[in-house]
Parts: C-alpha cells; structure tokens; sequence
C-alpha cells in the first residue's frame, strides 16, 4: 500500500531564510505526487504535481519539489521565505494503478515564518 | 465560476443527531471526495464517487453514508453523530479522475459533536 510521511510536524524559519518541507513516500510503482498548502480557515490549494515528467517541478509562490526515486523523496522547497507562506503544507500520493484518483495525504507540516 | 461549495461552514449539533454535510460542485467533474482532516492524521477519505449513482467506501467510512443522485452533488450523512467525529470536513472533486489528475478543495465545514 501506499504511503507518505512528512518529517517534521512544525518548521519555524526567518524570513528570507530557505524554506524545506521534506516528504518521502512508500510505493511499488511509480507515483504521482503532490504538494497542496493550507491557509487558515481555507480548503487545500494546489502548490505542484509530479506526474512523471521533468524530476523537477516548479509550483506557485515560487515554490519548487524535487522527485528523487533512490531516495523516494519529494522535498519542498522555496529559496526565501515570506511571511505570507506561514501556512500548512500536505504531501500526496496519488493511488496507482487502481485509477480512482485517490490521494493518500501525509500528517502535513505546519509552517511558521518569523519576521 | 463558484467552484466547488460547502454547506454549512459551520456546525454544532449533539451526540445522536443526523446530519448532513453539502457538498456542489460546478464543474461537472465526474469524481468527488469527502475527506475530514484531524490532528495528527492529515486528511483522511471518507467515501469517493466516481460518477452518480457510484460510490465507495475510503479509509475511515464508519458512520457516514453518501449518495450522489446528481453529478454536481455529493452529500454526506451522519446518521448518528458521535463526539468522534467532531473534525473539519473537506469535499473535493476531479475530472476524469484519472491517476495524476488535481483534485479541487472545498473550503470546509468544521463540524462539532456535543
């Protein structure tokens, strides 16, 4: 079965510092992930998707993820951060090869920026 | 142009009561989601449908029922509720629903159980 871990429950930052949200998945073939953001009193927003193209995927707010298959990793990062990503942040997997679309989310990370 | 759409946002009732949680999307999208996010758990799927008159059970579907008689409506039922479920509740939906394919978030109904 499928499955994602996110390290890390809380991560606090400065802002401007390097933000990193570190996701690994467990899966016997190949899948699609996802990085989705919460703001507050707010549904899941869409940040980026990793469908099997390009290993790096650039998402909104100048975020970005790396899929590492050695490594079955799918970290998030942004170069500087800003108050406004203070938010929080769920890693998915995507249910294959039963094509129902399922997502299988990890635990999320909550991310604090401080000024 | 609403998107998809939650009813109510906001809910208290009591231990043994029904209640319904809405759910309309104006897409069309053929596959829709109830989820309930809970600390510690992230979010969790309750039922899914993949077209109307389709349904099927998630990870934790104990104590909820779903229908969807209509595309653009999933409703879920707490046929008698428990302080258990007290949770946010979350609808999403996607099109075809095909691997790989976003899902699209409601804003959420948090729910709580006296």
């Amino acid at each position: 079965a499928q499955s994602v871990t996110q390290l890390g429950s809380h991560v606090s930052v400065s802002e401007g510092a390097l933000v990193l949200l570190r996701c690994n998945y467990s899966s016997s073939v190949p899948p699609y992930l996802f990085w989705y953001v919460q703001y507050p009193n707010q549904g899941l927003q869409l940040l980026l998707k990793y469908t099997s193209a390009a290993t790096l995927v650039k998402g909104i707010n100048g975020f970005e993820a790396e899929f590492k298959k050695s490594e079955t990793s799918f970290h998030l990062t942004k170069p500087s951060a800003h108050m406004s990503d203070a938010a929080e942040y769920f890693c998915a997997v995507s249910e294959d090869p039963s094509n129902t679309g399922k997502l299988i989310f990890g635990q999320g990370t909550t991310l604090q920026v401080k000024p | 142009d609403a998107g998809i759409t939650q009813s109510p946002r906001y809910k208290i009732t009591e231990t043994g009561r029904q209640v319904t949680l809405m759910c309309h999307q104006t897409w069309s999208h053929s596959y829709m989601f109830w989820y309930r996010q809970d600390l510690g758990h992230g979010l969790r799927l309750i039922y899914y449908s993949a077209a109307a008159d389709i349904t099927d059970k998630g990870e934790v579907p104990d104590g909820y029922v779903v229908s969807r008689s209509k595309t653009e409506n999933f409703p879920l039922t707490l046929e008698s509720a428990t302080r258990s479920q007290t949770s946010v509740y979350f609808c999403a939906s996607s099109d075809p629903g095909r691997v790989g394919e976003t899902q699209y978030f409601g804003p959420g109904t948090r729910l709580l159980v006296l």
